[in-house]
Parts: structure tokens; sequence; C-alpha cells
């Protein structure tokens, strides 16, 4: 089974703070991916990464920057916390680019900026 | 961006019923999944879906890929209450993207 482990299941964190958020998996997967879930507007990729030290934006990626110096492990990073950052974060992971396989998401890290 | 219809947003329904859901889009897509959420997780894989036509069960639950390529339904057949929760249908558009449904929350009575 494959496992994708996010560091934080809870997070408060305050305004104007630099705050990571982590995410492992065991798979050697190449494909990792990041996502915010908001009601009403569902999942929204905002950062992903195909291989090591690679790293492509998706729909939402202003606020956050992301990194990737392992193959299995792949960080978010809000560089300057704001209140509107308050969501749910999916880290998620495929086994690779063009195979159309399943992403496998973790747990959700609820992180709430005050 | 685009997003899958996904209907009904919402199913209260007695323990024991079946249910059906289901997700359309305006166009085609390659590859059709179906997650679970539950409260405070992250979504788990029920079913993957490969090819149009493809009819693929796992226990009570049973999804298809469209003919057309352009829809999937989902249906939980002797509903229990643990199958409560969110569930999300999502897809590999043309471009390789995975696009998600907005989801259709379960609520079961027992």
């Amino acid at each position: 089974d494959v496992k994708v482990t996010q560091s934080s299941r809870y997070l408060v964190k305050r305004t104007g703070e630099k705050v990571f958020l982590e995410c492992v998996q065991d798979m050697d997967h190449e494909n990792m991916f990041w996502y915010r879930q908001d009601p009403g507007l569902g999942l929204r990729l905002i950062y992903f990464s195909y291989d090591v030290k690679m790293k492509e934006k998706g729909d939402i990626p202003e606020g956050y920057s992301v990194s990737r110096e392992k193959k299995e492990r792949f960080s978010l990073i809000l560089e300057s916390a704001s209140t509107n950052q308050t969501s749910m974060y999916l880290c998620a992971s495929r086994k690779r680019a063009g195979s159309n396989q399943p992403q496998h998401f973790g747990d959700g890290t609820r992180l709430s900026i005050l | 961006g685009q997003q899958l219809n996904q209907s009904p947003q919402s199913m209260f329904i007695q323990e024991g019923e079946d249910v059906s859901m289901n997700c359309t889009s305006s166009s085609i897509f390659n590859t059709w999944l179906w997650y679970k959420q539950d409260p405070g997780e992250g979504p788990v894989l029920l079913i993957a879906l490969y090819k149009a036509g493809e009819l693929t069960s796992n226990g009570r639950l049973t999804a298809q890929f469209g003919i057309t390529r352009k829809d999937s339904f989902l249906n939980i057949s002797a509903s229990i209450p643990s199958d409560v929760g969110i569930y999300f249908c999502a897809g590999y558009n043309q471009g390789g993207k995975l696009i998600f449904g907005q989801g259709t929350e379960l609520s079961v009575k027992p």
C-alpha cells in the first residue's frame, strides 16, 4: 500500500510567520502534489513536482513555494502566512507522469492562521 | 479551471438502501477515479477506471467508465453507517491534468 505521510494533522500559526508543511511518501513515486481544500471550492492544485529538484506552478501558487530536495519528500512553504491561507492542505503522490495512475493522498494538515 | 459536474451534492438515505452518484464532463477523460473522504482525513482511492465501458467492483461498490468517455457513475449497494463521508470523482483530461468533482456528501441513517 502507498503511504503518504504529512508531518502535522493540525497546525496553528500567526500572520506573517513562515510555515513549512512536510510530506513524505514511501513508494518511490516520481510525482508529488500539494492541494488545498476549502468548502465550496473543492481541491485546488498549488504546486507539483515531477522529479527531484523540479517544481511546477499549479492553479493557485501565489503566496506559496515548494522544495523537493529528495525524491520521497515534498515541502510546501508559506512565505508569510496570511489568514486567507487557513485551509486543509493535502499532499499526494503518483508513480510517474503520463501514466494516468491514481494520486494517493496523505491525511491532510488542517492549518489555521491567526 | 475545468471541473467535473458531480451529482447529487448530498444524499440522505436509510441504512440498507442503494446509492448512485455520477460525474459528467463536456470533454473526454482518459481515466476516472473515485475517492472517499472521511471527516478530517485525506481522500482514499476506491476505484480506478482506465477504459471506456469498463465496469469495476470493489466490495459493495461498483463504478463504470462511460462509453462516451465523458461520464462515470458510482453505485454503493446495501449502504451501512460507515459509508458516511464525501465521495469525489476525478479524471485525467486529455492534457494529463487531474480534475476533481465537487463531491457528494453521503449521510446514512441507521
